[in-house]
């Protein structure tokens, strides 16, 4: 069985500060991770993903995680908060293939200014 | 924009009913994906299509079924709904049979309200 936990379910920001999402996985096998974001009334895009290369990947918007597997951990990153950043964003496990994709419960990013 | 359209927007119907969404995928793309968002449950993938033949099935309850036509887009049929089945229905879609290396696009969603 695989799972993510997100932590948090809302996270306030200013403007200009650190963001950081936090995901922990579980997984029997090595997992693929993933990070969506998604903006108010819309879909899910893909904001990056971890499949086995290197630990630090960087997606688009700034954003970034780091795969530390003795943590279990794939938490999202962006040095620099931007008002648009504002949205829900979710991590995800695979074991392979986009139909074995498991969901978090989502983590609301708030940005103030 | 994704590419991907899904139709309608909204939808608003009464328990016992049946409704129909149809999602597009982009142009090109062979997989059609279906995925459920409610506040109880989440966000699930319910079923994958590639190429006209059911790929994957995941937490899709047998009221529920879908198809993919010749043209490539996709139908989600939902039978006698229940409260519980209000939610967003997202289709995605991507080129290949589902693979991680693939891209996958989401829709702009459906929302269903049952009364």
């Amino acid at each position: 069985a695989q799972s993510v936990t997100q932590l948090g379910s809302h996270v306030s920001v200013s403007e200009g500060a650190l963001v950081l999402l936090r995901c922990n996985y579980s997984s029997s096998v090595p997992p693929y991770l993933f990070w969506y974001v998604q903006y108010p009334n819309q879909g899910l895009q893909l904001l990056l993903k971890y499949t086995s290369a290197a630990t630090l990947v960087k997606g688009i918007n700034g954003f970034e995680a780091e795969f530390k597997k003795s943590e279990t951990s794939f938490h999202l990153t962006k040095p620099s908060a931007h008002m648009s950043d504002a949205a829900e964003y979710f991590c995800a496990v695979s074991r392979g293939g986009y139909s074995t994709l498991t969901f978090g419960k989502g983590t609301m990013l708030l940005v103030s200014p | 924009d994704s590419g991907v359209t899904q139709t309608p927007k909204h939808l608003i119907t009464a328990t016992g009913q049946r409704v129909t969404l149809r999602c597009s995928p982009r142009s090109g793309d062979l997989s059609v994906y279906w995925y459920q968002q409610s506040l109880d449950q989440g966000l699930q993938f319910l079923i994958q299509y590639y190429n006209g033949e059911e790929r994957a099935k995941g937490n899709i309850l047998e009221r529920f079924s879908a198809q993919q036509f010749p043209d490539l887009h996709s139908e989600l049929n939902l039978s006698s709904l229940e409260l519980g089945d209000s939610a967003l229905y997202f289709c995605a879609s991507s080129v290949g049979s589902g693979s991680i290396t693939d891209t996958q696009y989401f829709g702009p969603g459906t929302r269903l309200t049952v009364l």
